[in-house]
């Protein structure tokens, strides 16, 4: 079957750094993404990983490792903005993104 | 820029009332979504479209129908609507061949928050 796991909430305080993980199990692989989704929302696009690395883009990077079905998200110099729910969704042999119910990120001052 | 509409952001139906949400895109994409979203469930597929006339049923695709009559609006129907189809309704699309899908995978509309009461 096709699964993802990732925490439901996280805490983290203004200008730390925060690493999101998350493990999937899909049939086939064609990448994954990472969108942020503020309360009421709708998801917009963070990033795409398809090769095994970190991507680094401003303050956001993503990490993937096929072999392991592991991905993060990592945020540093985290802002007030950034309290939003994160998903992690690969996209399987069909083209299709997989969702997980993400997590749930609350950034304190 | 690239778009896709919902026609409504906020909706309150009566039970047993015929409710139709519409969704259009102006990015020429192949594939078109239905979702809902519930706290704590994350996105839940109801049906998805992969070409005009065509349909396929998603993880949850009871109480709902939907309809593509053209390659840029895809229509989801709640045929008589029930106080446990009250959620965040997302419509998404996206392009089929990787090197275009790599870009922003799905782009979603905004949002339709339906209330059946």
């Amino acid at each position: 079957g096709q699964n993802i796991d990732q925490p439901t909430e996280m805490t983290a305080t203004e200008g730390a750094i925060v690493q999101i993980n998350c493990t999937y199990q899909t049939s086939g692989f064609n990448g994954l993404f990472w969108y942020q989704q503020h309360a009421g929302e709708a998801p917009t696009f963070l990033s795409y990983n398809v090769l095994d690395g970190l991507e680094e883009k401003g303050r956001f990077s993503s990490f993937l490792s096929r072999s392991k079905g592991y991905s993060y998200l990592l945020l540093k110099e985290l802002q007030m903005k950034d309290s939003a729910s994160y998903l992690c969704a690969p996209m399987d042999s069909n083209y299709q993104l997989i969702w997980g119910a993400g997590t749930k990120l609350i950034i304190k001052p | 820029d690239v778009k896709v509409t919902q026609s409504s952001r906020y909706l309150v139906k009566r039970t047993g009332e015929k409710v139709f949400l519409e969704c259009v895109q102006d990015m020429d994409h192949e594939n078109m979504f239905w979702y809902r979203q519930d706290p704590g469930l994350g996105l839940r597929l109801i049906y998805f479209s992969y070409d005009v006339k065509m349909k396929e049923k998603g993880d949850i695709p009871e109480g709902y129908s939907v309809s593509r009559e053209k390659k840029e609006r895809f229509s989801l129907i709640l045929e008589s609507a029930s106080t446990n189809q009250t959620s965040m309704y997302l419509c998404a699309s996206s392009q089929y061949t990787p090197d275009r899908v790599s870009n922003y995978g799905y782009t979603f509309g905004s949002g339709t928050r339906l209330t059946v009461v």
